[in-house]
């Protein structure tokens, strides 16, 4: 069985501050860890993705993941936000083996930036 | 450019209409889903298709039915749906159905049933 939880429904940052999106997740399997960005009325966007090699892994614009077994957590943060990274935020967790992957999704995140 | 295109973008129908939504794939993968994203809940999944070959069904009510004709295609046809079915669906693909693999969607399409 496998769980991800967002810890935040909703962020708000003022533009420039830095960016924290809380994940944790739980799994049977050695996981991978995907974080997507949904912009409104758009598909889902690869952000970054863990697949057991470094911890801490770089993204698109600017996020970066860190992957803590110890914590089961895999939080998404970027040093300085911008007006565009206004979206929907989604962990995903990715756990089996062969075919019998499954993907489970958080809730998501909602990250406002003010100016 | 998201390398999945889905069509229509919008789509209103009334519960005896029949539709079909569909989405195309250029990027040599071989797996196919289709997602429902409704308003506070997270995705859930609803088809998965590999190789033409659908190997997974969430319990989906019949009133949705896919069709995958080729690995670069899939349909998803809909009729006498209800208002609750309203939601975003969403088509993804990956390369394999492998635990490492990311999706890719596509913009999906907004239903509103009516």
């Amino acid at each position: 069985a496998q769980s991800v939880t967002q810890l935040d429904s909703h962020v708000s940052v003022s533009e420039g501050t830095p960016v924290l999106l809380r994940c944790n997740y739980s799994s049977s399997y050695s996981p991978s860890l995907f974080w997507y960005v949904q912009h409104p009325n758009k598909g889902l966007q690869l952000l970054l993705k863990y697949t057991s090699a470094a911890t801490l892994v770089k993204g698109i614009n600017g996020f970066e993941a860190e992957f803590k077994k110890s914590e089961t957590s895999f939080h998404l943060t970027k040093p300085s936000a911008h007006m565009s990274d206004a979206a929907e935020y989604l962990c995903v967790v990715s756990a089996g083996t062969g075919t019998a992957s499954k993907l489970t999704f958080g809730t998501g995140t909602r990250l406002q930036v003010t100016l | 450019e998201t390398g999945v295109t889905q069509t229509p973008r919008h789509l209103v129908m009334g519960m005896t209409n029949k539709k079909s939504l569909k989405c195309e794939q250029h990027l040599g993968h071989n797996a196919m889903y289709w997602y429902k994203q409704s308003a506070k809940k997270p995705l859930e999944l609803m088809f998965v298709y590999s190789l033409e070959e659908r190997v997974e069904n969430n319990s989906v009510p019949s009133r949705f039915s896919p069709e995958c004709p080729n690995s670069s295609h899939l349909f998803l046809h809909l009729h006498t749906l209800q208002p609750e079915d309203s939601a975003l669906y969403l088509c993804a693909s990956s390369p394999d159905r492998g635990y490492n693999s990311p999706l890719h969607f596509g913009n999906g399409t907004r239903l509103t049933v009516t």
